[in-house]
């Protein structure tokens, strides 16, 4: 069975930093492309960051390009979404997902983030 | 990185059919077959219900299905039942190899 669980959300002060974790089980981790989904308190869906199965290339939705960074650690089937600068903006529930040929069929429970002084 | 043009609402009578759009443009919908679609109930994850504009996942109900014309993919949910009531979400392969979603219809079964 495929899992995966989120962890490492919380409060945070804007401007302040944040990890979140993903760990994966059930399928075969290193040669899945992996991707953080967020969704904005009652709002829609919004791909965050996506990694490819080596973790040699990373893509980011502009908003948080230069603040986010996505990693991957293939030996421990864990996915990582380093959060820096933010923003109460970034408020979200963030999902941790395996994406195959730009489709998630798989999703963690999520894990709230919640900047704010 | 504009999102993917959705109804804020759709609603139907148990039984009946429902029809919710996704439009795009060439640059996404309109130039991939890599379309899908997710139902996501409140306080819970999504769950992909179609992708590749019209492909239904093993356990999706065959009252679930998908099109797609030009820019616009559509979803149509047939038979209505009381637990299809969610939010329906559509997304598409973007340039750059992104994925944008749409912003959401509010499916209510009356």
């Amino acid at each position: 069975e495929v899992q995966l669980v989120e962890s490492g959300g919380g409060l945070v002060q804007p401007g302040g930093s944040l990890r979140l974790s993903c760990a994966a089980s059930g399928f075969d981790f290193n040669i899945h492309y992996m991707t953080w989904v967020r969704q904005a308190p009652g709002k829609g869906l919004e791909s965050v960051a996506k990694i490819t199965p080596d973790g040699s290339a990373q893509f980011y939705v502009d908003s948080v390009r230069g603040r986010f960074t996505v990693s991957r650690d293939n030996a421990k089937k864990s996915l990582y979404l380093q959060m820096n600068n933010l923003r109460a903006e970034d408020t979200a529930v963030y999902y941790c997902a395996q994406e195959h040929w730009f489709r998630t069929a798989y999703w963690g429970q999520g894990t709230l983030v919640t900047v704010s002084s | 990185q504009s999102g993917l043009t959705q109804p804020p609402s759709a609603s139907g009578s148990p039984g009946q059919s429902v029809t919710i759009s996704c439009t795009g443009t060439s640059s996404d919908v309109g130039g991939y077959n890599y379309v899908s679609w997710y139902q996501q109930h409140p306080g819970k994850a999504p769950k992909l219900m179609i992708y590749e504009v019209t492909k239904r996942p093993s356990g999706v109900p065959d009252r679930f299905s998908g099109s797609k014309s030009g820019n616009t993919a559509s979803l149509t949910v047939s038979g209505l039942q009381a637990e299809d009531e969610a939010d329906y979400y559509c997304s598409s392969r973007g340039v750059s190899d992104n994925v944008m979603f749409g912003g959401g219809t509010k499916l209510t079964v009356l």
